[in-house]
C-alpha cells in the first residue's frame, strides 16, 4: 500500500519570506500523481499543485512550486512570498492511474504566516 | 454556483442515533466519494461510488452505508452513531474515474458531533 509522510505538523513562516513543506511517500509504482491540497480555516479543500511522476519539470502555479525527486519519492512544496492568505493545514496525497481515482493522503502540515 | 454541496455543515448528536449526510454536485461528474477527516486533521477515503456502483470501499464500519439515488447525490447514512464517529466528513466528485486520473473537487465538510 502507498504510503505518505509530511514530517512536519506545523510550522510558520514570515509574510513575505518562503517556506518549503515536507513530503516523503513510498511506492514501488513508476508512474502516478501527486498533489498538494490547502485547507484553510474555512474547511474547503482547494487543489494548489500537482505533479505527473513522468514528468521531470517541477511543476508551477504562480507562487507554488514543487521539488519533485523521484529516486528519493520527496515531493515537497515551496512557497514564495507568503501572504496571510496561505494559512491553513496543506495535504500532500499521492494517487495510482487506473485505480479508480484512489487518493491518499499525508496527515497534513499547519502552516502560519506571521505579519 | 456551488459546485458541491453537503447539508448539514454541522450535526450534533446523542449516541445510538442514526443520521444522514447528504452531498449533490452539480458538474455533472461521474464518481463521487466521501472522506472522514478525524480530530488529528487525517483524512482518508471512505467510498467511492460510480454510476450509482460502489467501486472503492475502505475498511469502515458497516453501521456506514453510501446511498446513491442517483449520480448526482450520494449521501452517507450511519446507525447507532459512536462518539469515535465524530469527525468533519466530506464528500468529492469527479469526472467518471477514467484512466489515468481524474482532479475530485471537494465540498465543505460536515462537522459531526456525537455526545
Amino acid at each position: 500500500a502507498q504510503t505518505v509522510t509530511q514530517s512536519q505538523p506545523e510550522m510558520s513562516v514570515q509574510e513575505a519570506e518562503t517556506v518549503t513543506l515536507s513530503c516523503t511517500y513510498d511506492t514501488s509504482e513508476s508512474n502516478y500523481y501527486l498533489f498538494w491540497y490547502k485547507q484553510p480555516p474555512s474547511r474547503q479543500m482547494i487543489l494548489v499543485i500537482r505533479q505527473e511522476a513522468y514528468k521531470q519539470q517541477n511543476a508551477t502555479e504562480n507562487r507554488f512550486s514543487v521539488n519533485f525527486q523521484k529516486a528519493a519519492k520527496s515531493f515537497s512544496l515551496k512557497i514564495s512570498d507568503s501572504q496571510l492568505g496561505d494559512t491553513a493545514m496543506y495535504f500532500c496525497a499521492f494517487m495510482k492511474p487506473y485505480n479508480n481515482n484512489d487518493m491518499r493522503f499525508g496527515a497534513g502540515t499547519r502552516l502560519t504566516v506571521k505579519p | 454556483d456551488t459546485a458541491v454541496s453537503q447539508t448539514p455543515k454541522y450535526l450534533v448528536t446523542q449516541m445510538g442515533n442514526d443520521k444522514s449526510i447528504k452531498c449533490e454536485q452539480n458538474l455533472g461528474h461521474d464518481t463521487m466519494y466521501w472522506y472522514k477527516q478525524d480530530s488529528k486533521k487525517f483524512l482518508k477515503i471512505m467510498f467511492s461510488y460510480n454510476n450509482k456502483e460502489l467501486i472503492i470501499n475502505e475498511t469502515v464500519p458497516n453501521r456506514f452505508s453510501p446511498k446513491s439515488p442517483d449520480k448526482a447525490h450520494l449521501n452517507l447514512h450511519i446507525n447507532s452513531l459512536e462518539l469515535g464517529d465524530s469527525a468533519v466528513y466530506f464528500c468529492a466528485s469527479s469526472q467518471e474515474a477514467a484512466p489515468p486520473y481524474n482532479e475530485q473537487f471537494f465540498g465543505p465538510g460536515t462537522r459531526l458531533t456525537v455526545l
